[in-house]
C-alpha cells in the first residue's frame, strides 16, 4: 500500500511561479526523501530530510516536515520550464530502514 | 560513470513467455531494488536485496523472481508473463545506511508490454 499520498496530483503554473506539493503519510519515519522524475525517465533523488528535522534547503527548493501532522511539504522558488516533471515523496519508516515507499506523485507543469 | 544501467530498456511479449530483466550498477552498493510503475501511481517495490547471494520481497512479490549472484548485478525474472505485469520496472541502488541513509539511484526504466 501506498505510505505516501501527494497533493495536488496535478499542477499547472507560470515561469517564474512559486510551486507547493504536499506529501502525507501514515506511519513513523526515519526520514522522508523527494524524488523527480522527468517523463520517460527514471528517478532522481532531489532532498532528503531526516525526522528530527524541521525544514531543509538546497538551491531553490525548500522542504518542511511537520511529523505531528505526518505530513512534507516541497517547495520550489521561481519555477523554470525545465522543471516540468513529476514529484514524488517516499518515506523510510523506522521499522523498514531498507526501503521506500513512495507516493503517487505530483505532476507539475511549468509553462513558458 | 553510468551508474544503474537496465537492459532491454523495450520488450513486448506474450501472454506465458518469460524474460529476464538485467541491473547492473558500478556503485559498489549494497542494496538494490526492483519496483514496478504503472499509470498514475508511485513506485511499488517487487523484490530488493541487501546484499550478494540475498533477496527479499517486497510489496508486489507476486509472479516475480530475483537473483543476486554477483553485488553488481540484481535480476529481475517473470516465469510466465501476464498482462497484468505490463509496466514499467525501475531498478536503483542504494549504499551503506549510514552514509546513504537509503538514497536510491535509478536506472532508466525497461517499458514491458504483454500481450
Amino acid at each position: 500500500s501506498q505510505q505516501g499520498e501527494e497533493d495536488p496530483q496535478a499542477l499547472s503554473i507560470q515561469e517564474g511561479e512559486n510551486a507547493t506539493m504536499n506529501c502525507s503519510y501514515k506511519t513513523s519515519i526515519n526520514n522522508l526523501q523527494w524524488y523527480r522524475q522527468n517523463s520517460g525517465r527514471g528517478l532522481v533523488h532531489l532532498i532528503l530530510i531526516r525526522s528530527n528535522e524541521r525544514e531543509k534547503h538546497s538551491g531553490r527548493l525548500r522542504v518542511t516536515l511537520d511529523t505531528s501532522k505526518k505530513s512534507s511539504s516541497l517547495l520550489i522558488t521561481a519555477s523554470r520550464a525545465a522543471d516540468t516533471a513529476s514529484y514524488f515523496c517516499a518515506t523510510v519508516t523506522s521499522g523498514s530502514a531498507r526501503q521506500l515507499t513512495f507516493g503517487s506523485g505530483t505532476q507539475l507543469t511549468v509553462l513558458p | 560513470n553510468a551508474g544503474v544501467t537496465q537492459t532491454p530498456k523495450f520488450r513486448v511479449l506474450k501472454t506465458g513467455q518469460s524474460m529476464t530483466l538485467l541491473c547492473a550498477q558500478d556503485m559498489n552498493h549494497e542494496y538494490m531494488y526492483w519496483y514496478r510503475q504503472d499509470p498514475g501511481m508511485g513506485l511499488r517495490l517487487i523484490h530488493y536485496s541487501v546484499g550478494e547471494g540475498t533477496t527479499a520481497k517486497g510489496e508486489v512479490p507476486d509472479g516475480y523472481n530475483v537473483s543476486r549472484l554477483k553485488k553488481q548485478n540484481f535480476l529481475l525474472g517473470l516465469e510466465s508473463a501476464a498482462p497484468s505485469q505490463t509496466s514499467v520496472y525501475f531498478c536503483a541502488s542504494s549504499g551503506n545506511w549510514l552514509l546513504a541513509k537509503n538514497i536510491q539511484y535509478f536506472g532508466a526504466g525497461t517499458r514491458l508490454s504483454v500481450l
